[in-house]
């Protein structure tokens, strides 16, 4: 089993709609938690950063972890064409390695 | 800044030729990442540097594969011979402590094995 696991898609939504992105991990000791976003035939960019459990939002985004359930979601609401790209979620046990465990990465296109 | 700068961006060789990717991270930063991303699984990290010093090199795949770090300015990896299973994307990351869990990724190097 993977330690990071996350549904490749792909996803194709209208513009506007709400999107929920999701990955689900196994390492109890992952505490801080990412999401990036990737444009076609570029490097993955920071989009969301959270610590610990709870919900971070920042205008459109909005980011949840559930460390109970080792569960954690992007949500999009009305999203744009230029939200279209891939979504990787990222995981660490922070301390001194630091070491960033990737999901495979959703994609997603928004349909105009 | 400029960035992570990898070159080549692009790369075709064919079987058994040596592959040399190179990378400079943002200045300043103390940590460089090497990762390569395929399809079917993903970002994967080979290797880690901090200061200079090869921390976790587990994620090298097998011993055609070394990465170097002569100073805090530059990065190789290199694939000595190359295979064809060996065509992905190589990404060079770096971050420092300022950054906290942040890093911070090139371009890319596109490579195809033929």
């Amino acid at each position: 089993q993977k330690e990071v696991e996350q549904d490749p898609g792909p996803l194709s939504v209208p513009e506007g709609a709400i999107v929920s992105l999701n990955c689900t991990y196994s390492n109890s000791a992952f505490q801080y938690f990412m999401w990036y976003r990737q444009y076609s035939r570029k490097g993955p960019e920071l989009l969301m950063y959270t610590y610990s459990s709870g919900n971070k939002e920042d205008g459109r985004f909005t980011a949840q972890v559930d460390k109970s359930s080792k569960y954690i979601s992007l949500f999009i609401r009305d999203s744009q064409p230029s939200d279209s790209a891939t979504y990787l979620c990222a995981m660490s046990a922070g301390g001194a390695t630091n070491k960033l465990i990737f999901g495979t990465g959703t994609l997603l296109a928004v349909q105009p | 800044d400029a960035g992570v700068i990898q070159s080549p961006r692009h790369e075709v060789t064919e079987m058994g030729q040596e592959v040399t990717l190179r990378c400079k991270p943002i200045s300043g930063h103390d940590y460089l990442f090497w990762y390569r991303q395929t399809m079917m699984r993903g970002l994967e990290l080979l290797i880690y540097f901090n200061n200079n010093v090869p921390i976790d090199d587990s994620g090298m795949p097998e011993d055609r594969f070394s990465a170097k770090m002569p100073n805090a300015s530059f990065s190789t990896l290199k694939i000595q011979p190359s295979e064809p299973r060996d065509s992905a994307v190589y990404f060079c990351a770096s971050r420092s402590a300022g950054t906290g869990n942040t890093i911070y990724f090139g371009e890319g190097s596109w490579l195809t094995v033929v």
